[in-house]
């Protein structure tokens, strides 16, 4: 039971370029999450899917887009990647079935540094 | 929205004492409060929830107390080990669905 992966662990992108950021669960949990983790801010919720087929917006959405290609993978996509989006990329799923099963069980991210 | 402050941002002690980080909550509605540790290089990791019909709950050196009506919430770990040295998150969940919202976390450290 591997929990959550996610691909690459690190990565250094020119500004403007494009990259596809990796998660996969296999609890097979219903909701998946992408955050930001920036020096003294904290966690922060870029998009999050309830479950398979559905996906919605965050706290800080801009510049980024995300696909649940079924239930256990949740991508994050960078089209055209800017410095301000230098950081590290946690992905994270919970079982969320609505009986007060909150946990949510993170992977072990990605260092993204945009030059 | 939710709104969730955290402090201290770092917190120094030495082994064998007490540490006690505290967080402070926007929404009445939110009922449910984790904390998570972050040991360096990886992703932060579940250590113990509260809900909000409980006001105090321990497990072995750790223990979170909820206070309601003042909406703020702590963490306290006793007899501080090196191995508790990490960044530690405080949570709210808010804002509809399922959505936690982190503090800015505290970065924990013990000497021996």
């Amino acid at each position: 039971n591997a929990g959550v992966t996610q691909t690459p662990k690190f990565q250094v992108l020119k500004t403007g370029q494009s990259m596809t950021l990796q998660c996969a669960q296999d609890m097979n949990h219903n909701s998946m999450y992408w955050y930001r983790q920036d020096p003294g801010m904290g966690l922060r919720l870029i998009y999050y899917s309830a479950s398979e087929g559905t996906t919605d917006k965050g706290e800080v959405p801009n510049g980024y887009n995300v696909s649940r290609l079924n239930k256990r993978e949740f991508s994050l996509r960078l089209e055209s990647a800017a410095p301000s989006q230098t950081s590290v990329y946690f992905c994270a799923s919970s079982e969320a079935s609505g009986q007060g099963d909150y946990e949510q069980y993170f992977g072990p991210g990605t260092r993204l540094t945009v030059t | 929205g939710e709104n969730v402050e955290q402090h201290p941002s770092t917190l120094s002690v030495q082994e064998g004492d007490s540490a006690v980080i505290k967080c402070t909550y926007s929404d009445s509605a939110s009922n449910y409060f984790p904390w998570y540790k972050q040991e360096l290089g990886k992703g932060p990791q579940l250590i113990i929830d509260i809900r909000s019909n409980v006001g105090e709950k321990k497990d072995q050196r750790i223990a979170v107390t909820l206070n309601k009506t003042a909406k703020h919430f702590s963490l306290h770990i006793t007899e501080t080990q090196p191995e508790d040295s990490a960044v530690y998150f405080c949570a709210a969940l808010g804002g509809g669905f399922q959505k936690l919202v982190f503090g800015t976390g505290t970065r924990l450290l013990v000497s021996p």
